[in-house]
């Protein structure tokens, strides 16, 4: 069972909104601002798209945005396009009990 | 473009200690950065694993704390890390990362190499 908790698929049509949810605690989402997302496709290693919580690498697109309200972070997709479609990936530090680092399970988004 | 290359034996025994090393180029480490190793088992999410600092200043995660070693060799522009008693949950694959020092992400990844436990 993983630290952080994503749903296990989205979908969407092409040019469509999606939006992922990453729910922690206090102790991890809550509690710091370096919640990050990554994508991943198939056979590939992951791709940072979202750091601390809403900031975009150069060269990620601005179609992918992040934000986090309490023990929750989400990951926004506007404008999908095929390409898009991979597993995403939530990640935030913790210190509940000692200092860790967690992801979570992954969701898989389907583009229509 | 920071590139880093992971290396090490595909298969080990049930027991025995995994070892792999992660080649950075282009980029060295000793100027800083965090540098890390994360799995993935087949199938599964992502997994961290532990991080170090081109000091030798180590974090590691707590439940895999007792059985792993993360050294750097900053000489080789290297490090690596150490599994030992492996049994087949450790089965996954293995990325190298580097991860700002100021933070807690991956900015870049090894493409990573699949380490398969068994006899």
């Amino acid at each position: 069972q993983s630290a952080l908790t994503q749903p296990a698929s989205v979908s969407g049509s092409p040019g469509q909104s999606i939006t992922i949810s990453c729910t922690g605690t206090s102790s991890d989402v809550g509690g710091y601002n370096y919640v990050s997302w990554y994508q991943q496709h198939p056979g590939k290693a992951p791709k940072l798209i979202i750091h601390d919580v809403s900031n975009r690498p150069s060269g990620v697109s601005n179609r992918f945005s992040g934000s986090k309200s309490g023990n929750t972070a989400s990951l926004t997709i506007s404008g999908l396009q095929a390409d898009d479609e991979a597993d995403y990936y939530c990640s935030s530090y913790t210190s509940s009990n000692t200092l860790d680092w967690v992801f979570g399970g992954g969701t898989k988004l389907t583009v229509l | 473009q920071v590139q880093l290359q992971e290396s090490g034996p595909g298969l080990v025994k049930p027991s025995e200690t995994l070892s792999l090393t992660c080649t950075v180029s282009n980029y060295a480490i000793s100027r800083g950065y965090y540098w890390g190793w994360i799995r993935q088992p087949p199938g599964k999410g992502l997994e961290w694993i532990g991080i170090i600092y081109h000091s030798g200043s180590t974090h590691y995660k707590p439940s895999l704390k007792s059985r792993v070693t993360i050294l750097v060799d900053t000489s080789k522009n290297q490090f690596s890390l150490k599994v030992t008693s492996v049994t087949a949950a450790d089965t996954a694959v293995y990325y190298c990362a580097r991860v700002p020092s100021s933070s807690w992400y991956v900015d870049n990844w090894g493409q990573g190499t699949l380490v398969t436990v068994s006899s």
